[in-house]
């Protein structure tokens, strides 16, 4: 079973800063299988990267993803109010199964 | 465009089974393109998988989970189901069903809750 971490469990920024989310895994993964989401309280996560850095339908394009192999990164360009909230990384295996990563908040400093 | 909808009971007792349905539309449950899934949340935790099924009735389960779940679909009312047997505490959570789109969770239902207590 591939397990996910993310880190740090928590990023305290400031609206306009630069956000960077790591989710690093026990072992490699297909880039194609690769995703991120996004939740705030009280919401079903969204879907925001799919594919490891393709973005999702109407996805503002400060959101970014990147990586491969067993180190991924989500960057948030430029920190909107809107962009505080928990983000997840999820892959897909071959038995088919999904693991999520703990997941990452980014809340207002 | 897609919607999913759960429904089913708020409150299930200590041993018993829960049981979900997730209604689809706006499309439909038996395009071969996709999966439907059911993935759960513990009040402030983070997200679980729980088990996929394509419109064939085939069926992926987490390992952890998979003694007490079955997943199943109904083609002719664009539904899929949960069950999960001999529910504890510990299966508290906001349930979610979704459309899976090559390993990827698309759309997501809004969640239930479900609370297990007597």
């Amino acid at each position: 079973e591939i397990v996910l971490t993310q880190s740090p469990g928590t990023l305290s920024l400031s609206p306009g800063e630069r956000a960077t989310l790591s989710c690093r895994a026990s072992q490699s993964v297909s880039s194609s299988y690769l995703a991120w989401y996004q939740q705030k309280p009280g919401q079903a996560p969204r879907l925001l990267i799919y594919g490891a850095s393709s973005r999702a339908t109407g996805i503002p394009d400060r959101f970014s993803g990147s990586g491969s192999g067993t180190d991924f990164t989500l960057t948030i360009s430029r920190l909107e109010p809107e962009d505080f909230a928990v983000y997840y990384c999820q892959q897909y295996g071959s038995s088919p199964e999904l693991t999520f990563g703990g997941g990452t908040k980014v809340e207002i400093k | 465009q897609l919607q999913l909808q759960e429904s089913g009971p708020g409150l299930v007792k200590p041993s018993e089974t829960l049981s979900l349905t997730c209604t689809v539309s706006g499309g439909s449950i038996s395009s071969s393109s996709y999966y439907w899934g059911w993935i759960r949340q513990p009040p402030g935790k983070g997200l679980e998988w729980i088990g996929s099924i394509y419109y064939s009735g085939s069926t992926y389960y987490n390992p952890s989970l998979k003694s007490r779940v079955t997943i199943s679909v109904d083609t002719s009312k664009n539904q899929f189901s949960l069950k999960l047997s001999s529910v504890t505490a510990a299966d508290t959570a906001v349930y979610y069903c979704q459309q899976l789109v090559r390993g990827v969770c698309k759309n997501w239902g809004q969640g239930t809750l479900v609370t297990v207590s007597s």
